[in-house]
């Protein structure tokens, strides 16, 4: 079965930048899908943040205005995310996600992590 | 302010029917198939419906989804009090390159 787990802290700064990284157990990253951060906004409305595949390709959404990177390690089996100069409004549960048929119109979000809360807050 | 439109809410005594609604455009449900997630809280969502109709390994058959057009629906007959939660529609968005969702739909068992 796969799993996902998100890991880092739960209080980031003004301005500062925000570092995830999400651990995959059950299923080897090299062997494909799209792999993505997804947050929930404390009013429960969900936000696309990026997706990244093995290969390195990755899309991330304009709205972040470039303030996204994303990475994957196939050695550690694990993918990050690094969301700079943030601010209140990027308060959320951030979420790593299989994504299953990305780009296709039979997509899904087949896999999830179980989220953590990151607060940005001086 | 989310892409895909669903109403806040919606409620059912147990063994009624319920259907969710979930409204996009022509470059979301209107070129690609629609999901539905179910969440409870403090928990992740999880995967109910995908390709507008099919249902995961486990799923109860007692949920059911379709899709015409720019719309796509989420059907919960005999509900019960284990299917209260929120229920979020998603869909590929082509001018996005990526994935739009609904703000959810709390269903709530009277």
């Amino acid at each position: 079965q796969v799993h996902l787990q998100e890991s880092g802290p739960g209080l980031v700064r003004p301005s500062e930048t925000l570092s995830l990284t999400c651990g995959v157990s059950g299923f080897s990253i090299s062997s494909g899908y799209y792999w993505g951060w997804i947050r929930q906004f404390p009013g429960k409305g969900l936000e696309w943040i990026g997706s990244i595949y093995r290969s390195g390709n990755l899309y991330d959404n304009p709205s972040l205005k470039g303030r996204v990177t994303l990475s994957i390690d196939s050695s550690k089996n694990q993918i990050a995310l690094r969301l700079t100069s943030v601010s209140a409004a990027d308060t959320a549960v951030y979420y790593c996600a299989r994504l299953n048929a990305a780009g296709t119109s039979l997509f899904s979000l087949d896999v999830w992590g179980q989220g953590t809360t990151v607060t940005v807050s001086s | 302010q989310s892409v895909l439109t669903q109403p806040p809410s919606a409620s059912g005594t147990p063994g009624q029917g319920v259907t969710l609604a979930c409204s996009g455009s022509d470059s979301n449900i209107g070129r690609n198939t629609v999901s539905w997630y179910q969440q409870f809280p403090g928990t992740a969502p999880k995967l109910l419906i995908y390709s507008n109709n099919q249902r995961p390994s486990g799923v109860p058959d007692r949920f059911s989804g379709s899709k015409s057009g720019l719309s796509a629906s989420l059907a919960i007959s005999g509900l019960r009090s284990e299917d209260e939660a929120a229920y979020f529609c998603a869909a590929w968005d082509v001018t996005l390159d990526g994935p739009v969702f609904g703000a959810g739909t709390q269903v709530t068992v009277l």
